[in-house]
């Protein structure tokens, strides 16, 4: 069974776009979260959703919208896409409390033409 | 704000043998929890270790284990008996112990870590 799944896994599009990245995760964890990693490999956070609830919002522009249904989903919009969003984006999910041990999705790579 | 830093952008070791990796990280915080992750070429992130900073046990995963020194601020992975399959991007994480809602981890900028046969 896949713990934190996300679709597409490739994504391809053209500069202007709106596209969304979607995450689930069946581990019952409370907080799910959305980090993009670079040309460069760095990895950084975008933001954290608790109980649907958004606790951290990096300093990300707005054309990223993230939404969470409930809290085994966690999707990403992106609007207006632009040739700097090119990157892998991961989902995470953990359970507070603990060492609260992050569990990431295969990622999706994001390729903006 | 906390940072991680890993020096070594790249590392190699011969099939068998053991290699270090090694992370730095700077906090105010007395409690936090550390992390090292593998990431594959096929890019999935994957847990290798964890530890928390109250604990003065190094914490130790079948050929994986660490070397944690809280005073020096370094957590370096030590990989003995080192395998083809060990080879990836190693990634030293930091997450803090005040965000009681989850929280976010901060990253190194990883080590390339290649094994030859």
């Amino acid at each position: 069974d896949t713990a934190v799944s996300q679709t597409p896994k490739y994504l391809v599009t053209q500069m202007g776009n709106d596209k969304s990245i979607k995450c689930e995760q069946n581990l019952g964890h409370d907080t799910m979260y959305w980090y993009k990693q670079d040309s460069k490999k760095f990895l950084k956070i975008m933001f954290s959703y608790n109980n649907k609830e958004l606790i951290i919002n990096e300093t990300v522009p707005n054309r990223f919208s993230p939404k969470s249904p409930d809290k085994a989903h966690l999707n990403l919009h992106i609007n207006s896409l632009e040739l700097g969003d090119s990157a892998v984006y991961f989902c995470a999910s953990s359970q507070v409390g603990g060492a609260d041990t992050q569990y990431f999705g295969p990622g999706t790579r994001l390729t903006v033409l | 704000a906390q940072t991680v830093t890993q020096s070594q952008p790249e590392m190699s070791v011969q099939e068998a043998e053991t290699v270090t990796l090694s992370c730095t990280y700077d906090t105010s915080e007395s409690d936090y929890y550390l992390f090292w992750y593998k990431q594959p070429p096929s890019r999935q992130m994957i847990l290798v270790i964890r530890q928390e900073a109250y604990k003065q046990q190094n914490a130790t995963e079948n050929r994986f284990s660490v070397n944690f020194q809280k005073a020096a601020k370094s957590f370096s992975l030590k990989i003995s008996d080192s395998q083809l399959g060990d080879a990836a991007m190693y990634f030293c994480a930091y997450r803090t112990d005040q965000e009681t809602s989850g929280s976010r981890l901060t990253f190194g900028e990883g080590t390339q870590l290649t094994v030859n046969p």
